[in-house]
């Protein structure tokens, strides 16, 4: 079954630093979307992007984050200058054309901010 | 805004026996998806089951099956022959059909731990 890839699975950063989460989207996938979890409590909404476009974001999402597709595979998540509190759990995710579509996650990048 | 609440932070079930967790949900559309992920130790996020809102029959995967009520906007999900590997994070999720961006929205979370 095609997947959803996250790389890395893992990323320590000091605070104050910039990070970039990747992601892999399945290939024929349209609707993107980064979520995050902190430990211990439920998944959040970041963003969701279409089009070559932020569709929608959540409150969570402010200045400090950014979302690119810069060659049509890959899907970035930026955090410019990290907080202790960015420190979580991202999940990638993709969905194909067609609101009965499901989500496929990628199986996540733990973000550690020291 | 949709919001979905698991008032279940935690259960547990013998192998073999049946468990239902539950779930409920505010929204004001008409259509829209709802979910059931499992989130084991590795924290990896898997769809058990999906139910659209304009079904009336419960949707059913093997030994998961959900009983979903609209008028009452409950959706539980029902694991028989419970198994050492169903041990895990289960997670309600709400999609709207009717705003772009079609986001999930989580409820809180109920872990479930079977016992042998």
């Amino acid at each position: 079954e095609p997947e959803v890839t996250q790389t890395p699975s893992h990323q320590v950063t000091q605070m104050g630093q910039e990070v970039i989460l990747r992601c892999v989207p399945i290939s024929n996938h349209l609707y993107f979307y980064w979520y995050r979890q902190i430990l211990g409590q439920k998944v959040e909404f970041l963003v969701s992007f279409y089009n070559n476009e932020i569709s929608e974001k959540s409150e969570i999402f402010d200045d400090q984050f950014s979302v690119e597709r810069p060659d049509g595979s890959n899907f970035t998540l930026k955090i410019r200058s990290t907080k202790l509190e960015d420190s979580a759990m991202y999940f990638c995710a993709s969905r194909a054309r067609g609101l009965s579509g499901k989500l496929f996650f990628g199986s996540g990048t733990q973000l550690s901010v020291l | 805004a949709q919001t979905v609440t698991q008032s279940q932070p935690e259960m547990s079930v013998q192998e073999a026996e049946t468990v239902t967790l539950s779930c409920t949900y505010d929204t004001s559309e008409n259509n829209y998806y709802l979910f059931w992920y499992k989130q084991p130790p590795s924290r990896q996020m898997i769809l058990v089951i999906r139910q659209e809102a304009y079904k009336q029959q419960n949707a059913t995967e093997n030994r998961f099956s959900v009983n979903f009520q609209k008028a009452a906007k409950s959706f539980s999900l029902k694991i028989s022959d419970s198994q050492l590997g169903d041990t895990a994070m289960y997670f309600c999720a709400f999609m709207s059909e009717e705003t772009s961006g079609s986001r999930l929205t989580f409820g809180e979370g109920t872990q479930l731990t079977v016992n042998p």
